[in-house]
């Protein structure tokens, strides 16, 4: 299994422009989250989804939007880029609730707005 | 609001000592879970240890354990016998019972190196 596999690695976006970044999980896991890591900080929730077709918003939605159309894929869409979503993005998968199941995370994807 | 607080920036161990990792957190909910999670420099979260607040024993996974002090509102990791894969960020974690799913609070965490 590949588990979690995000794209791209690297991304560098000018002020104003949309990007979506993708996240493929092959556990067959119910559960998916995005969540951004700011230099110096611990990780924070943006969007998560507890199976396809239902996302909810998580602790900093603002300026992104998701989709959850198969189990398998949760992108992140990101329209008008700005520089403070320069970030580090890390989806994450689980059985089921985080609390109860292990969470399991992707590589990240570094994205700078400039 | 939930916070949690790792106090140490940075942290060096010589190879096959202990070191401890410092964790407090702001509650006011009785149910919860605390995480400690390690990320190396590939930058890829991987759970490390899992404490349910209702349980009083202490987690052990292998060379790490933790000291749950719920009165104290302190979690803190022991990694013992350190070897120089554990160098990475460490950070403490989270989850009320019943809260948003997944919505993890992370502290800001602590970089630990370890040394040959």
């Amino acid at each position: 299994n590949a588990g979690v596999t995000q794209t791209p690695k690297f991304r560098i976006l000018k002020i104003g422009q949309s990007m979506t970044l993708q996240c493929t999980q092959d556990m067959n896991h119910n559960y998916m989250y995005w969540y951004r890591q700011d230099p110096g900080m611990g990780l924070k929730l943006i969007y998560y989804s507890v199976g396809a077709g239902i996302t909810d918003k998580g602790e900093v939605p603002n300026g992104y939007n998701v989709s959850r159309s198969t189990t398998e894929d949760f992108p992140l869409r990101l329209e008008l880029a700005a520089p403070s979503q320069t970030s580090v993005y890390f989806c994450a998968s689980s059985w089921g609730l985080a609390v109860t199941y292990e969470q399991y995370f992707g590589p990240g994807t570094r994205l700078t707005v400039t | 609001a939930q916070t949690v607080t790792q106090s140490q920036p940075e942290m060096s161990v010589q190879e096959a000592e202990t070191v401890t990792l410092s964790c407090t957190y702001d509650t006011s909910e009785n149910n919860y879970y605390l995480f400690w999670y390690k990320q190396p420099p590939s930058r890829q979260m991987i759970l490390v240890i899992r404490q349910e607040a209702y349980k009083q024993q202490n987690a052990t996974e292998n060379r790490f354990s933790v000291n749950f002090q719920k009165a104290a509102k302190s979690f803190s990791l022991k990694i013992s016998d350190s070897q120089l894969g554990d160098t990475a960020m460490y950070f403490c974690a989270f989850e009320n019972y019943g809260g948003s799913q997944g919505n993890l609070i992370f502290g800001k965490g602590t970089k630990l190196s370890v040394k040959p």
